[in-house]
């Protein structure tokens, strides 16, 4: 069963502009999410993440934000670069557990 | 600090044959935890090694099994191999002892079976 979903396969943005992101999740027990990106031929790369004991969290010119009443989460860039084209996965485990359940990816592409 | 490395970074195999995939983690790490990722879909959890015992496992049948040795490396091993276990092989560690922290992962193995 999938717990974590991404319902966007891709998302095209021009540089400069905002990307958004979203994620949707079924398991309540859900604690901690994160943010992976992804290359070709490379591994995935953690991004940012979120405790379920806050709303927001902020690095730089990436933002999460965290809905727990709607299972929902969503990862804006701002400004979006032509760097930032890659797969992002969003990922959720439950407190004190190391498996990490994925959502399928969105390929974000960035225009120039 | 090499980060999490694994190896070999692509193989091809016949259906029925055995495979060994190997991690080191990321220095000062003490677990590793294996994923399979299929094309176009997100990385599945196969199992995790901590203290040389797998602590947990997902929704994988028993021709994959893995170890951890003294070193904190590890192995993935899959028998009796079918054609839809071609796939990205990916490993993660972290560090369990004193907290959880972030997974880092390898490049992946690409696993191809014909």
């Amino acid at each position: 069963d999938q717990q974590v979903k991404q319902n966007s396969p891709s998302l095209s943005v021009q540089e400069g502009r905002i990307s958004i992101l979203n994620c949707d999740y079924t398991n309540s027990m859900f604690d901690y999410f994160l943010w992976y990106k992804k290359y070709p031929a490379e591994g995935p790369t953690f991004l940012i993440s979120i405790s379920s004991i806050k709303d927001k969290n902020e690095d730089g010119r990436f933002t999460v934000f965290l809905n727990k009443s709607a299972k929902h989460l969503s990862l804006h860039i701002v400004p979006s670069q032509p760097g930032d084209s890659a797969v992002y996965f969003c990922a959720a485990r439950p407190a004190n557990d190391y498996k990490l359940s994925f959502g399928a990816g969105t390929t974000v592409t960035v225009r120039a | 600090d090499a980060g999490v490395t694994q190896s070999p970074t692509h193989l091809i195999k016949t259906r029925g044959q055995q495979v060994t995939l190997r991690c080191s983690p990321k220095s000062g790490h003490d677990t590793v935890s294996w994923y399979q990722q299929a094309l176009g879909q997100g990385p599945q959890f196969i199992f995790q090694y901590y203290e040389e015992e797998e602590r947990q496992r997902g929704n994988f049948p028993d021709r994959f099994s893995g170890h951890q040795f003294p070193n904190y490396s590890s192995e993935l091993n899959v028998n009796a191999l079918l054609l839809g276990d071609s796939a990205l092989y990916l490993c993660a560690s972290s560090l369990l002892t004193g907290g959880l922290t972030e997974a880092f992962f390898g490049q992946g193995t690409r696993l191809t079976v014909v």
